[in-house]
């Protein structure tokens, strides 16, 4: 069975800090791992799709990136506007599914 | 222009109960999907429907039932609901089965 494991559960960092997101996962031949943000009260935001080994994607002040085991999200100089829940998720070869992990609730303190 | 929208927004109700969500896509998507999110914010798959043809049914209890009357649409009726319904729910859309899914903003039942 596929799993996702966020960690850290939560995360507090000075505004302008730096740091990583990580995502661990196991899954029966990945076809795409996904990253959504998620504010209080609202659906998931859909940020980056990963589909190989070595691939790095980017939007503003977040980096995704991907090895065979786990996934980074890095956030490079955070503002209080970046604070949510992120959420990774896995999808499989043949499974229309999305397998999600438990997220990183991220605050940034201005 | 809202992509995925669901209705109510908040739903409190009674044990026992029957109720319906209803979801509408207006971006011309074939896929959809419904996602629980419990009190620990982890998000569950329920079902999905390409096409109006069901092609994901997780786990569910019988008493939850997904309609799609068309494309654009997938509705989700539950049963005599109990407590442990209590959550939000989450409709979402792709392109077509295995594509990146959007989701929309949740609909919060709560079972008293």
């Amino acid at each position: 069975e596929d799993q996702v494991t966020q960690s850290p559960e939560a995360l507090r960092l000075q505004e302008g800090e730096s740091s990583s997101l990580n995502c661990s996962y196991t899954v029966s031949g990945l076809r795409g791992l996904f990253w959504y943000r998620q504010d209080p009260g609202k659906g998931p935001e859909f940020l980056f799709t990963l589909y190989s080994a070595g691939e790095e994607k980017e939007k503003e002040r977040l980096k995704a990136t991907l090895t065979k085991k786990e996934s980074f999200l890095h956030i490079t100089a955070p503002k209080p506007e970046d604070s949510a829940t992120y959420l990774c998720a896995v999808q499989a070869y043949g499974n229309e599914k999305l397998t999600f992990g438990t997220g990183t609730r991220l605050t940034i303190i201005p | 222009d809202t992509a995925v929208s669901q209705t109510p927004k908040y739903l409190v109700t009674q044990m026992g109960n029957d109720k319906s969500i209803k979801c509408e896509q207006n971006l011309g998507h074939d896929t959809m999907y419904w996602y629980k999110q419990d009190s620990k914010k982890f998000l569950k798959i329920m079902f999905s429907y390409n096409n109006k043809e069901l092609i994901i049914n997780e786990t569910v209890p019988n008493r939850f039932s997904p309609k799609s009357p068309d494309k654009a649409h997938l509705n989700l009726h539950i049963n005599s609901l109990e407590l442990g319904d209590s959550a939000v729910y989450f409709c979402a859309s792709s392109l077509a089965k295995r594509e990146t899914q959007y989701f929309g903003p949740g609909t919060r039942l709560l079972v008293l």
